[in-house]
Formats: structure tokens, C-alpha cells, sequence
């Protein structure tokens, strides 16, 4: 089955500063690979989802960007940060034929 | 749109007492329905499915009953652990690439 890297684990950033979140997926190809935000007391909001490499789709206006520059590689950017990017962001694969989303352990962002 | 509903946490139980958390969905079309557990400082695994009405999705004690008449998914176990300690998302998939939408989640505390 599908297994999900996500690194790093835990990242602490000061507003204004760039981020990189970095997901890897094995036992698949082609996958679709998933970003969402867990915010403290929330719920899972879909961030961006990529369906092939080069491929992405925005679900919400926001200060972050993905892009997908391998098949089995996600990665969450953004230039500047806020203090409202804070969460634990998950990335996630899918069982095409079975709908089911595999997770990644996911990475903890505190911005400060 | 497609919308989840969960009741608000957190329940807390008694070891050995009886669960309910609800979910009721919102859906255009015939969806899939899923339960996830997320336990302390780790990412989401898929607890349960299921993929039309009627069928009851079962794994370690819990169970939920896909109900189309009710928009209903509710998760149940007949006899809580304190391992069971975790957040509980529902979630619905209704394809095209597998996008799910999940409630808020629900927070259980076990305690002995």
C-alpha cells in the first residue's frame, strides 16, 4: 500500500519568512496528492490537489502555492508567511479505485 | 455543495461504556462515506467505510451504517478503551477525483 513522507515534522518561522513542506509518496504511481490544513480547533480544509505532475488546483484563495515538479512529489510553498498559516498541514494520496486517502504523519508550522 | 456535520467534542466516556458520534451529510449524487481516527501528534487513518446505502462499515469494535433516508453515518462501539483516545473525522466522497470533505471532527477522551 501507499506510504506518505512528509518532512519537516515540526517547523517553527518568524512572519515574513519563505516556507518549503515536502511530501513523498511510495507504492503508487500516479497518484493524486492532496494538501490540506488542520488549524487548531478545525477541522481538514483542502489546500490544493494535483491529478500529474505540473498539475495543480487551488481550493482556496490563500498565501500559499504547490506545485508537483515529480510524479510522486508535493511540495507547499510560500513566499512570505502569516501569522494565520500556522496548522498542521497533512499531505495525502488516493486509492484511485477505492476513494480512500492515505496520510502523511504531517508537519506542524508555528509561525511567530 | 457537500457538507459533513459532526457533533462537537469532546465526549468523554468512562472505559467500557457505550459510543455514538454522530455525522449527518450533505450531497449531490450517491455518495461514499468514511470515518478516519487521528490519533495524539500523528496524521489520519482510514477507520471505516462505506460505499452505498445500507452497508455497515466495521473495524476494531467500531461500526457505522451508511442510512440514505437520514443522511446519516453515525460511529458506534459497544465498549470504549482508553486507547480509543483520539479525534474522529467523518468524511464524504462523491468522486471526480477523489476530493473528500470531512466535518470538523470530534474529539474522545477515554478515561478509566
Amino acid at each position: 500500500s501507499q506510504t506518505i513522507h512528509q518532512w519537516p515534522a515540526t517547523l517553527v518561522q518568524p512572519v515574513g519568512s519563505p516556507l518549503s513542506l515536502e511530501c513523498t509518496v511510495e507504492g503508487t504511481s500516479n497518484p493524486n496528492l492532496y494538501w490540506y490544513r488542520q488549524a487548531a480547533g478545525r477541522g481538514l480544509q483542502l489546500l490544493f490537489y494535483s491529478v500529474g505532475i505540473g498539475q495543480i488546483s487551488s481550493e482556496v484563495p490563500q498565501n500559499l502555492s504547490a506545485s508537483r515538479p515529480q510524479d510522486r512529489q508535493f511540495i507547499l510553498s510560500s513566499k512570505k508567511l502569516l501569522l494565520s498559516d500556522s496548522g498542521f498541514y497533512l499531505c495525502a494520496c488516493d486509492d484511485r479505485d477505492t476513494g480512500e486517502l492515505f496520510f502523511g504523519e504531517g508537519s506542524r508550522l508555528t509561525v511567530l | 455543495g457537500d457538507s459533513v456535520t459532526q457533533m462537537e467534542g469532546p465526549v468523554t466516556l468512562s472505559e467500557e461504556a457505550f459510543l455514538t458520534i454522530n455525522c449527518t451529510y450533505t450531497a449531490t449524487g450517491y455518495p461514499s462515506l468514511f470515518w478516519y481516527v487521528q490519533y495524539p501528534g500523528e496524521g489520519l487513518q482510514l477507520l471505516l467505510k462505506a460505499t452505498k446505502a445500507d452497508d455497515k462499515g466495521s473495524n476494531k469494535g467500531f461500526e457505522a451504517t451508511y442510512r440514505k433516508e437520514t443522511t446519516s453515518f453515525h460511529l458506534e462501539k459497544g465498549s470504549v478503551q482508553v486507547s480509543d483516545s483520539a479525534v474522529y473525522f467523518c468524511a464524504l466522497g462523491t468522486g471526480g477525483g477523489n476530493k473528500l470533505t470531512f466535518g470538523t471532527g470530534t474529539q474522545l477522551k477515554v478515561e478509566l
